[in-house]
Formats: structure tokens, C-alpha cells, sequence
């Protein structure tokens, strides 16, 4: 099975600033179809999550343009351009390439 | 609007079995996948499983295999996820998330959540 590697476990950040957010996979997340099914999820503190980002960089209806999605083969980053107090919680990537789908471990998001 | 709403929390013994509901509406129940994924308590996401538009087809990972049985109701837009021979370890919040396009993609649509609670 695919492992997804997130880091940091956990990010302070300053309103305001930049953040960051790398996601490894254990496997080329290059599909034979040619997309590459990485997606980012967000889980605000006592809520479901929720997609912000499908296919690495598409962000979802309704998503501020603050946060993007880059990366390829097995080497993605979620960042925040400006952090905003909403956006506290913890982010995940998941791939969808392999059978299982498997998410990573979580970053969690928080203001200094 | 989409809206999944999940049935209510559950206690329930080890050896037991628990069945969650998700009713979906605002949009075309028939079109779209149903994910499961649940999370213990202070813990990351865990996918668990997948059924298909119609209901023919489920596909679970392999831990959960033997143990889980997804199903759906057509007349009434309502997926059902079962988990039987429950331990302590499945104490967890199970989501249910819709997608129009299998797996890959994850849900874009999730419900509320249904904690589980396993315990003597």
C-alpha cells in the first residue's frame, strides 16, 4: 500500500504569513490515465473535513485563492499564502492513484 | 443544496455489530459514489471502504474486509455502512463523503460525522 508522508506534525504560524505543508508518498502518484490524484483536505476543530484540493492544484468551489496546491511523482506542498484565523485546524493529503486510497498523517495548523 | 446527514451516536458491546446510515439530498442520488472514512479519537483519517451508484458494487481495503458491509437504498437516498465484531479499537467518528467519480478524487461532500463508542 501507498504511505503518505506529511510534515510538519505541526506548524505555528503568525497571522498574516506564509505556511507551508509538504506531503510525500511512498509512490509515484502518476496515474497511467496521466493525472495524478493527490487532494488536500481541510478539518477545522469539531467539523468534518473538507476538500480544498483535487489533482494537486484544482482548488474546490467556494476555496479562498490563498491557498494552493503544487508538486508531482511523489513530492506535493499545500500552502497558505496569508494565514487567517479560519484557517486553523488540521490539513491532510490523501492520493486516490493506488488501491487503497490512503490519507497522511495530518498537519496541524495554528496561530502563534 | 448536497446535504449528508448521518444517523445518531452508538454505544455499543465488543462482539456487537453497528449499522450507520447517511441520507443524501440535494443532488442526484443515483450519480454519485458514497465514501467511508472514520477517525479515532485525537487520531488521523482512516478510508475504509466505497459503493458504487447503484449499489452493485463495493469495494473495501483489506483490514476492513469480512467486516464491513456497505449498502444503499435507492428509494429513499440513503447509504448504509455496517461494521460488525466490534472491538475497542473502532471507537471513532464514521463519515460518510459522496464523489461523482469513484475514489480518486475523494468525497467533496461530507456528512456530520457518527461517533461509535465500543465499550464493556
Amino acid at each position: 500500500d501507498v504511505v503518505m508522508t506529511q510534515s510538519p506534525l505541526s506548524l505555528p504560524v503568525t497571522l498574516g504569513q506564509p505556511a507551508s505543508i509538504s506531503c510525500r508518498s511512498s509512490q509515484s502518484l502518476l496515474h497511467s490515465d496521466g493525472y495524478t490524484y493527490l487532494n488536500w483536505f481541510q478539518q477545522r476543530p469539531g467539523q468534518s473535513p473538507r476538500r480544498l484540493i483535487y489533482k494537486v492544484s484544482n482548488r474546490d468551489s467556494g476555496v479562498p485563492d490563498r491557498f494552493s496546491g503544487s508538486g508531482s511523482g511523489t513530492d506535493f506542498t499545500l500552502k497558505i499564502s496569508r494565514v487567517e484565523a479560519e484557517d486553523v485546524g488540521v490539513y491532510y493529503c490523501m492520493q486516490g492513484t493506488h488501491w487503497p486510497p490512503a490519507f497522511g498523517g495530518g498537519t496541524k495548523v495554528e496561530i502563534k | 443544496q448536497v446535504h449528508l446527514v448521518q444517523s445518531g451516536a452508538e454505544v455499543k458491546k465488543p462482539g456487537a455489530s453497528v449499522k450507520v446510515s447517511c441520507k443524501a439530498s440535494g443532488y442526484t442520488f443515483t450519480s454519485y459514489y458514497m465514501h467511508w472514512v472514520r477517525q479515532a479519537p485525537g487520531q488521523g483519517l482512516e478510508w475504509m471502504g466505497i459503493i458504487n451508484p447503484s449499489g452493485d458494487r463495493t469495494s473495501y481495503t483489506q483490514k476492513f474486509q469480512g467486516r464491513v458491509t456497505m449498502t444503499r437504498d435507492t428509494s429513499t437516498s440513503t447509504v448504509y455502512m455496517e461494521l460488525s465484531s466490534l472491538r475497542s479499537e473502532d471507537t471513532a467518528v464514521y463519515y460518510c463523503a459522496r464523489s461523482r467519480w469513484g475514489y480518486s478524487l475523494g468525497g467533496d461532500y461530507w456528512g456530520q460525522g457518527t461517533l461509535v463508542t465500543v465499550s464493556s
